[in-house]
């Protein structure tokens, strides 16, 4: 059975960079797609991009100058960054997995991790 | 970016109703359209991709289908555990972007 965890602090100071790790089971990190997506407070959802099992990444243009996903094959573990946060990057942040083939969709996801950007 | 456009934004219906959420992209996806599940508290879940296709443990009363610009989720039979937000995503063209959501409420 697939799951995904994601990890990390609950609130992050303006200015500073969020971090979140999600921690998979059930499935090689090395055979996916993974990827970020986040869901501000009452509001819908927004893709923030995703790494390749090659390594490549690909992000949204709107966030793409302060984000970086990274990936821990040994820990099977992948990683998002955001840089020079504001009060708007405050949302629920998930992580999912994804496939080669995108018409496949984001089949499994972390149950989802509220982060804070306040003083 | 592609724009996804739902409607409706919300609707009532009642237990054993059949309901239909359409989604209308700003260009053609051909059918790289994905419909998922959200109930309060929890993480999307995946109830379509391709446009038609179930994914594996979804009930059969949940069926999608449409191409190019516009698609349809249709639920046959409501039944009390869907009452739930409903949303599509196009993953087509990076950036992949999801439409408003729709909220289906009890009547």
């Amino acid at each position: 059975q697939v799951q995904l965890q994601e990890s990390g602090p609950g609130l992050v100071k303006p200015s500073e960079t969020l971090s979140l790790t999600c921690t998979v089971s059930g499935a090689s990190i090395s055979n996916y797609y993974w990827s970020w997506s986040r869901q501000l407070p009452g509001k819908g959802l927004e893709w923030i991009g995703y790494i390749s099992n090659s390594g490549r990444s690909n992000y949204n243009p709107s966030l793409k100058s302060r984000v970086t996903i990274s990936v821990d094959t040994s820990k099977n573990q992948f990683s998002l960054k955001v840089s020079s946060v504001t009060a708007a990057d405050t949302a629920v942040y998930y992580c999912a997995r994804e496939h080669y083939d995108s018409r496949l969709g984001l089949d499994y996801w972390g149950q989802g991790t509220l982060v804070t950007v306040s003083s | 970016d592609i724009q996804m456009t739902q409607s409706p934004s919300s609707l009532s219906a009642s237990v054993g109703d059949r309901v239909t959420i359409t989604c209308r992209a700003s260009q053609s996806i051909s059918i790289y359209l994905n419909w998922y599940q959200q109930k309060p508290g929890k993480a999307p879940k995946l109830l379509i991709y391709a446009a038609s296709s179930l994914q594996s443990g979804v009930p059969s009363r949940f069926s999608g289908s449409g191409s190019g610009t516009d698609f349809t989720l249709t639920i046959t039979s409501l039944q009390p555990e869907d009452f739930a937000a409903y949303y599509c995503q196009q993953n087509y063209n990076t950036p992949w972007t999801f439409g408003q959501g729709t909220k289906v409420e009890i009547k």
